[in-house]
């Protein structure tokens, strides 16, 4: 199975700072990474697709980069409705489907 | 407006049987593949199970396999999950969530709200 590491596991913030999260695979997954939101109470949500590709409707603050084994999930500029849990999940052509352990974005 | 709403989530004891049901709109069902993925109370995302767009190919995890059966009924919009021999590590909320059917592998984007499965004496 292709294990998805990502860190930090949780990060203190403030409205309007740069914050990124990174996400590492066990091999090589080429551009095969998503990334998801998700809010309390409330079921993921897709953010980024291929590695890089902004989801419709999803904010341009939020953007991807990587490929390989290393990615990341960067935030440009936090709002408030940013506060919330991040995944990883690598869409590779082995299954099992893997995600990360997530990410935990909290209020500073 | 892409709809998926779950259904059949109960308290069962370990050993029982249970059968989630999700009920599809708002997209041509029979074009995509299907998921259902779990997430254990205050734990991450756990992929559960695939089928393909004819329910001609099926996939698990390992901590399913030979326990779960998954299928779907194209003339309903439904997708269901068959779930046996159950465990108290079973215990999770159950999403249904639709493939995003592109060339990127298999990935999420449209998901229910859940339904919640609980596996205790």
């Amino acid at each position: 199975d292709i294990q998805m590491t990502q860190s930090p596991s949780s990060l203190s913030a403030s409205v309007g700072d740069r914050v990124t999260i990174t996400c590492r695979a066990s091999q090589s997954i080429s551009s095969y990474l998503n990334w998801y939101q998700q809010k309390p109470g409330k079921a993921p949500k897709l953010l980024i697709y291929a590695a890089s590709s902004l989801q419709s409707g999803v904010p341009s603050r939020f953007s991807g980069s990587g490929s390989g084994t290393d990615f990341t999930l960067t935030i440009s500029s936090l709002q408030p409705e940013d506060f919330a849990t991040y995944y990883c999940q690598q869409s590779y052509s082995t299954l099992p489907i893997t995600f990360g352990q997530g990410t935990r974005l909290e209020i500073k | 407006e892409v709809q998926l709403v779950e259904s059949g989530g109960v308290v069962v004891q370990p050993g029982g049987s249970l059968r989630l049901s999700c009920a599809a709109s708002g997209f041509t069902f029979d074009d995509y593949a299907m998921h259902w993925v779990r997430q254990a109370p205050g734990k991450g995302l756990e992929w559960v199970s695939l089928i393909s767009w004819d329910g001609g190919s099926t996939y698990y995890a390992d901590s399913v396999k030979g326990r779960f059966t998954i299928s779907r009924d194209n003339s309903k919009n439904s997708l269901y999950l068959q779930m046996n021999s159950l465990r108290a590590e079973d215990t999770a909320l159950y999403y249904c969530a639709k493939d995003m059917g592109d060339s990127s592998g298999y990935y999420f984007d449209y998901w229910g709200q859940g339904t919640l499965v609980t596996v205790s004496s």
